[in-house]
């Protein structure tokens, strides 16, 4: 089935430093990419849709210079969190989505957990 | 914003059949309704997803009211393991691509 990779799994960084997280697809081609964030007790909150080659759509209240999204290829996009302060500390999960079988899937990285100190 | 509603939480015996009911009256003739769970600390995992017939897979079943207004997932024989919190999730569409906006959940507990 399709897998989808995100790496690391837990980072823990200082306030003011950046962190990427990187998310590969990896069976498959994701001509689409999308990055979440997930609080404590909280669902899951869509940042942006990123696609191959082009730049990436934030949803409202995201700020695209805090949070770069780089889709250079079909298996792999990446999130970095520039100038982490505390409160960007959070689960970051990464979604792929693919046409398989004639019906369109989403597979989901099992996540990042960024503690900023 | 999430188009569906959900209860916040429920209760299942174990082996027995959980009904996970899911409100989305605004939904639009060509939007899917997907069902995810979310265990602890973990990425989502997919379950099923449907537009307007009935779906079954090994996991479990979607029932789609005629209307689409609602739905129903069921787990045929609920194990602990089905412990988690269960989205229902219309795909909404958008030129950038169709995207999952997920709303709140509902966490079901499977009891022994």
């Amino acid at each position: 089935g399709a897998v989808v990779s995100q790496h690391p799994s837990w980072v823990i960084c200082k306030s003011g430093t950046s962190v990427k997280i990187e998310c590969r697809s990896l069976d498959f081609q994701a001509t689409t990419m999308f990055w979440y964030r997930q609080f404590p007790k909280q669902s899951l909150m869509l940042m942006a849709t990123s696609n191959e080659g082009s730049k990436a759509t934030y949803e409202q209240g995201v700020e695209k210079d805090k949070f770069l999204i780089n889709h250079a290829s079909l298996t792999l996009s990446t999130l970095t969190v520039t100038s982490a302060h505390p409160e960007d500390s959070s689960f970051y999960i990464c979604s792929a989505g693919t046409l398989r079988q004639g019906r369109y899937g989403y597979t989901f990285g099992s996540g990042t957990r960024l503690t900023v100190v | 914003d999430a188009k569906t509603t959900q209860p916040p939480s429920m209760d299942c015996a174990e082996g027995r059949a959980a009904n996970l009911p899911c409100n989305h009256s605004t939904i639009s003739g060509n939007e899917y309704v997907y069902w995810y769970r979310q265990i602890h600390s973990q990425g989502p995992q997919y379950i099923i997803h449907g537009l307007k017939n009935n779906e079954t897979n090994e996991m479990a079943s979607l029932i789609i009211t005629e209307d689409r207004k609602s739905s129903t997932l069921i787990l045929p024989h609920a194990t602990l393991r089905d412990t988690a919190v269960y989205y229902c999730i219309v795909r909404v569409a958008s030129e950038y691509g169709n995207k999952l906006v997920f709303g709140a959940g509902t966490i079901l507990r499977v009891k022994s």
